[in-house]
């Protein structure tokens, strides 16, 4: 998971307090990805960013805000959190070549 | 709606037999499919890849086949270790749109 880091590892939230994911990369890739990962669901896309100033919706946007202030970091945010939001966030940014994604260690979130 | 299915949660194989995990897709506008391997606690991590004007790409003990008149694609594992023992996912890629299956628990026996 070189290139990619996540931050905080591990959160708990009670519902409807807000909190940002952070994401960054060293790898000087465009492309970043926010993705949920739930049992039986696979992952889900939230969020991408295919440049710097860029978002655009996944799969699953409801209830998250996204930021890609440069093209090393992109941040994701809930606002006011739901316990249907308790999941394993994965920060991705996608290979110049053949278009694989490298994830990020993956972020455990709580909501009580 | 699941544009990339694994029906099968679960596999359980002898260390050096071979391991054959399964996906299907509805969406014919997939052009690349791949495979990722993800152990506890860690990223997903890109093990193979196929397009779609091939059928089959081979790298080591890992073969990928590809079927799209019946959007089908299977990973073999052979021989299979200990080590392989992870969680697989399969994914197909359309431009910017990556979807995920739900992923197969591959457990080698020793």
């Amino acid at each position: 998971n070189a290139g990619v880091t996540q931050t905080p590892k591990f959160q708990v939230l009670k519902t409807g307090q807000s909190m940002t994911l952070q994401c960054a990369q060293d790898m000087n890739h465009n492309s970043m990805y926010w993705y949920r990962q739930d049992p039986g669901m696979g992952l889900r896309l939230i969020y991408y960013s295919a440049s710097e100033g860029t978002t655009d919706k996944g799969e699953v946007p409801n209830g998250y805000n996204v930021s890609r202030l440069n093209k090393r970091e992109f941040s994701l945010r809930l606002e006011s959190a739901a316990p249907s939001q308790t999941s394993v966030y994965f920060c991705a940014i996608k290979g110049l070549g053949t278009g694989e994604l490298f994830f990020g260690e993956g972020s455990r979130l709580t909501v009580l | 709606d699941q544009q990339v299915k694994q029906n099968s949660p679960s596999l359980s194989v002898q260390e050096g037999r071979i391991s054959i995990l399964n996906c299907d897709y509805t969406n014919s506008m997939f052009d690349y499919f791949l495979w990722y391997k993800k152990y506890p606690a860690e990223g997903p991590t890109f093990l193979i890849s196929i397009s779609s004007i091939k059928d089959k790409n081979e790298d080591g003990r890992f073969t990928v086949f590809l079927n799209k008149s019946a959007k089908h694609l299977s990973l073999h594992i052979v021989p299979s270790q200990p080590g392989d023992s992870a969680v697989y996912f399969c994914a197909a890629k359309d431009r910017n749109d990556m979807r995920f299956g739900a992923g197969t628990r591959l457990t080698v026996k020793p």
